[in-house]
């Protein structure tokens, strides 16, 4: 079984340019993570869905970060502008059920290393 | 709001056992986990604690006190491979946000 697929693997960019990130969850997988990692912050979660419904996306930095889950196979987390305090790898994640404790684990995607210059 | 904590780097020896700690704040406490991740790589999920106490798999105990806030990672008969970055993560209740710690990094030396 295929894992979460992500891409691109990375990204190197303008700084104003837009950039979209794309996420494929494992099939069957009913929630769906964004995370950012840095090495000052860690990983950051940006936002969720459980059933293509964005949960909570407190996490979102700002207005120029936008994400959506049109179906229950394919995600995007878009940059616009970008910015290079927005270089990150940013990683999809998924998971089978609704309440993690009880599911085990996240699966994490390989993850988009964004540079924005 | 939530708060984990744990140390940035660590080092120890092949062979060797090392502990690697994480304390942590957060209201509706549903459960805490530790993942690893390889430089470059996405992290990989080594342990689940819900309850008190100490949960064992092969080289990698799990240990978790709700009273304390507190759990360890335990790595027995360290070797190479397991240089990485160890994240502590706290889940809370009744949601499925997993909220990770910065990490520690484990360097194994020969």
């Amino acid at each position: 079984d295929a894992g979460v697929i992500q891409s691109p693997r990375h990204e190197v960019t303008e700084m104003g340019q837009e950039v979209t990130l794309r996420c494929k969850p494992i099939s069957g997988h009913n929630s769906l993570f964004w995370y950012r990692q840095t090495m000052m912050r860690g990983l950051e979660l940006l936002i969720y869905f459980n059933n293509n419904v964005p949960i909570d996306d407190s996490g979102m930095p700002e207005d120029r970060f936008s994400a959506k889950m049109p179906n229950a196979s394919f995600s995007t987390l878009k940059i616009q502008p970008s910015e290079p305090r927005d270089s990150a790898v940013y990683f999809c994640a998924s998971s089978p059920g609704l309440q993690i404790a009880n599911t085990g684990e996240l699966f994490f995607g390989e993850g988009s290393r964004l540079t924005v210059l | 709001g939530q708060n984990i904590d744990q140390p940035t780097e660590m080092t120890a020896t092949e062979g060797a056992i090392v502990q690697i700690n994480c304390t942590y704040q957060t209201s509706g406490f549903n459960g805490l986990f530790w993942y690893q991740q390889h430089a470059g790589e996405a992290p990989t999920f080594l342990s689940y604690n819900v309850l008190d106490g100490l949960e064992e798999k092969g080289r990698f105990s799990s240990f978790l006190s709700r009273s304390k806030g507190y759990s360890y990672l335990l790595l027995k008969e360290l070797q190479m491979k397991d240089s990485a970055s160890y994240l502590c993560a706290v889940a809370s209740y009744n949601t499925d946000k997993l909220i990770f710690g910065t990490g520690t990094r484990l360097q194994v030396f020969p």
